[in-house]
């Protein structure tokens, strides 16, 4: 059954340094995101993708944030200057559709980044 | 804005005993879905089950059930014959098709214990 991958698993970084977090969605899908979830709190979004550009994103998504589909099957999320506080699990999701609701989000096993 | 609530940090059940895992929902917006996820502590996020906002019958999944009520808007998880396996971290979360928007906003989660 295909799957979202991501890599690395665990991330860790000096805070300051920028880090990339990659994700592979399922190939046939058109919609990609990126989640986050602090330990032991709620699963947020953070942006949504479609068509080569953000279709949406949350207001933790700042400017130190940006994404990126280099290539046919790679999704990026990238951290310019990382802080104590963007220690997290990051999950990145894709989905077939935007305009049916019922469509599941697949998630991905997520990257878990530690800022020290 | 949606909101979900999920108002059990933490549940218990014996084993083969039925559970109920409650969930509240607010939104304006008539056209949304319902999802419930399972976080292993692995860290995973896995799909269970979808109900749409104009599905006239609650979803089933195998042991998963989903009690709709809109009026009440409520989306409560039912997982009948509980396992050991079915110890995890369970999320409801909503998404509205308004202005195209496809992201989940998911609640803060119940902690499900099966015990023997």
């Amino acid at each position: 059954e295909p799957e979202v991958t991501q890599t690395p698993s665990h991330q860790v970084t000096q805070m300051g340094q920028e880090v990339i977090l990659r994700c592979v969605p399922i190939s046939n899908h058109l919609y990609f995101y990126w989640y986050r979830q602090i330990l032991g709190q709620k699963v947020e979004f953070l942006v949504s993708f479609y068509n080569n550009e953000i279709s949406e994103k949350s207001e933790i998504f700042d400017d130190q944030f940006s994404v990126e589909r280099p290539d046919g099957s790679n999704f990026t999320l990238k951290i310019r200057s990382t802080k104590l506080e963007d220690s997290a699990m990051y999950f990145c999701a894709s989905s077939p559709a935007m305009q049916e609701a019922w469509y599941e989000q697949y998630f991905g096993p997520g990257t878990r980044l530690t800022v020290t | 804005a949606q909101k979900i609530t999920q108002t059990q940090p933490g549940m218990f059940v014996q084993e083969k005993e039925a559970v109920t895992l409650d969930c509240t929902y607010d939104t304006s917006d008539p056209s949304y879905g319902l999802f419930w996820y399972k976080q292993p502590s692995s860290g995973e996020m896995i799909f269970l089950i979808y109900q749409g906002s104009y599905d006239q019958q609650n979803a089933t999944e195998g042991r998963y059930s989903l009690n709709f009520q809109k009026a009440r808007k409520s989306a409560n998880l039912v997982i009948s014959a509980s396992q050991l396996g079915d110890s995890a971290m369970y999320f409801c979360a909503t998404r509205v098709l308004t202005g195209g928007g496809n992201k989940l906003t998911f609640g803060t989660g119940t902690q499900l214990k099966v015990e023997l």
